[in-house]
């Protein structure tokens, strides 16, 4: 039993380029979460998303980033126009939405901008 | 913001039990207390979780107290690959709310 898989798992951007990040939950899993780690920093909430469905992004800047969660594919964080500032780990984990609702994350994907 | 309060750093040595507190006053009571540890550049690992009652797992043993105002996290025979920063959250079990992570204990396994 896979768990959650996120690709690539570093991702080099120079400033101004678009950053696309994938993340396949654990098989039976329809919640995903997105979580961000700058460096030095603690991790924090970016997205929550269901099937087609954004259902908390509190934690998502204004502006540049946006999350999807197809009914079929990966769900995908994309980051468009990279600063130096995005530069950070970005995790992602899978809940089964139902009984014990426990989070299992992803090994990250560090994204760099030059 | 994270509801719960946990010493910055701690060292144990290798093979004795490392004892990690966690304080919770504000718990609600329909929260339950998780534990989850970042190893050095790795995802977080979930580790254990309980409401009210002892729990133990193949990983650690979380010990709550009567109030549930605190809570101890148990790792009963500490190696070195248990070096990482653990973090103690407070969230409710049959919901989907988010994890909101504080600053966490890290933990050293001396040799």
């Amino acid at each position: 039993n896979a768990g959650v898989m996120q690709n690539p798992r570093h991702l080099v951007r120079r400033r101004g380029q678009e950053a696309r990040l994938r993340c396949s939950p654990m098989k039976g899993h329809s919640h995903v979460y997105w979580y961000r780690q700058l460096p030095e920093e603690g991790l924090k909430f970016m997205v929550y998303l269901q099937k087609e469905n954004i259902i908390d992004e509190s934690g998502m800047p204004k502006e540049r980033f946006s999350a999807e969660f197809p009914k079929e594919g990966p769900s995908i964080l994309r980051i468009q126009q990279v600063v130096r500032g995005d530069s950070a780990a970005y995790f992602c984990a899978s809940s089964p939405g139902q009984a014990e609702n426990i989070q299992y994350f992803g090994a990250g994907t560090r994204l760099s901008v030059l | 913001d994270a509801k719960t309060t946990q010493p910055p750093s701690m060292d144990c040595a290798e093979g004795r039990a490392a004892n990690l507190p966690c304080n919770h006053s504000t718990i609600s009571g329909n929260e339950y207390v998780y534990w989850y540890r970042q190893i050095h550049s790795q995802g977080p690992q979930y580790i254990i979780h309980g409401l009210k009652n002892n729990e133990t797992n193949e990983m650690a043993s979380l010990i709550i107290t009567e109030d549930r105002k605190s809570s101890t996290l148990i790792l009963p025979h500490a190696t070195l690959r248990d070096t990482a920063v653990y973090y103690c959250i407070v969230r409710p079990l049959f919901g989907n709310e988010k994890l909101t992570f504080g600053t966490g204990t890290r933990l050293t396994i001396i040799p």
